[in-house]
């Protein structure tokens, strides 16, 4: 089975873009859950989506955005970038909802950098 | 719980040797689930060893295991006959009722094996 997909791996934006990441999870995997890691904050939970449906979210705010589309494959959405956005993404599939039910599956991560 | 504390930010050992990298947690739950991931340099995260708080016996994964102490609050991950390979960073990561059903990740431990 191939693994949990990210793109791009890396981008570069400047303060007020706004930028698309995508995840495509394992193949059957129904739950895929993002996370933010920087250096300051460590490792962060965004948001899970499982069945096309926002089943769970983080404390961030609202220009974190997110979608699930019928074939698992998910989108993460940041408006209005800051420098403080400037992190890997990771995202992590599931077989189950819930990220502690399961093993969650990770991608290699989209490393964001904003200026 | 609201905090998962890894006390160590970096720890180095012998190959072939036996390390123990710890962890602690904070919680007024009784059931809950513990686990330790791994995110060597190329940055994939991988699940190493999952604990069930509820099951007393503790989870074991080849020369990977645990010691958990769930008074005390204390997850601890032992690695035995260290390799090269092992080589990364460590979080501890702890799912329950009481952190909303997400993840919420220790600061992590950089683990270095000397050869």
């Amino acid at each position: 089975k191939a693994g949990v997909t990210q793109t791009p791996r890396y981008l570069i934006k400047t303060r007020g873009q706004q930028v698309t990441l995508s995840c495509s999870p394992i193949s059957g995997h129904r739950s895929v859950s993002w996370y933010q890691q920087t250096p300051g904050q460590g490792l962060q939970f965004l948001f899970e989506y499982f069945s096309e449906t926002q089943r769970n979210k983080g404390n961030f705010p609202g220009r974190f955005s997110g979608r699930q589309f019928s074939n698992s494959r998910s989108e993460m959405n940041v408006s209005t970038l800051e420098l403080g956005d400037s992190a890997l993404y990771l995202c992590a599939s599931s077989s189950v909802a819930g990220a502690g039910y399961n093993e969650q599956f990770f991608g290699p991560g989209t490393r964001l950098t904003v200026l | 719980a609201q905090t998962v504390t890894q006390s160590q930010p970096e720890m180095s050992v012998q190959e072939a040797e036996t390390v123990t990298l710890s962890c602690t947690y904070d919680t007024s739950e009784s059931d809950y689930y513990l686990f330790w991931y791994k995110q060597p340099p190329s940055r994939q995260m991988i699940l190493v060893i999952r604990q069930e708080a509820y099951k007393q016996q503790n989870a074991t994964e080849n020369r990977f295991s645990v010691n958990f102490q769930k008074a005390a609050k204390s997850f601890s991950l032992k690695i035995s006959d260290s390799q090269l390979g092992d080589a990364a960073m460590y979080f501890c990561a702890y799912f329950g009722m009481d952190s909303n059903y997400q993840l919420i990740w220790g600061a992590g431990t950089k683990l270095i094996i000397k050869p």
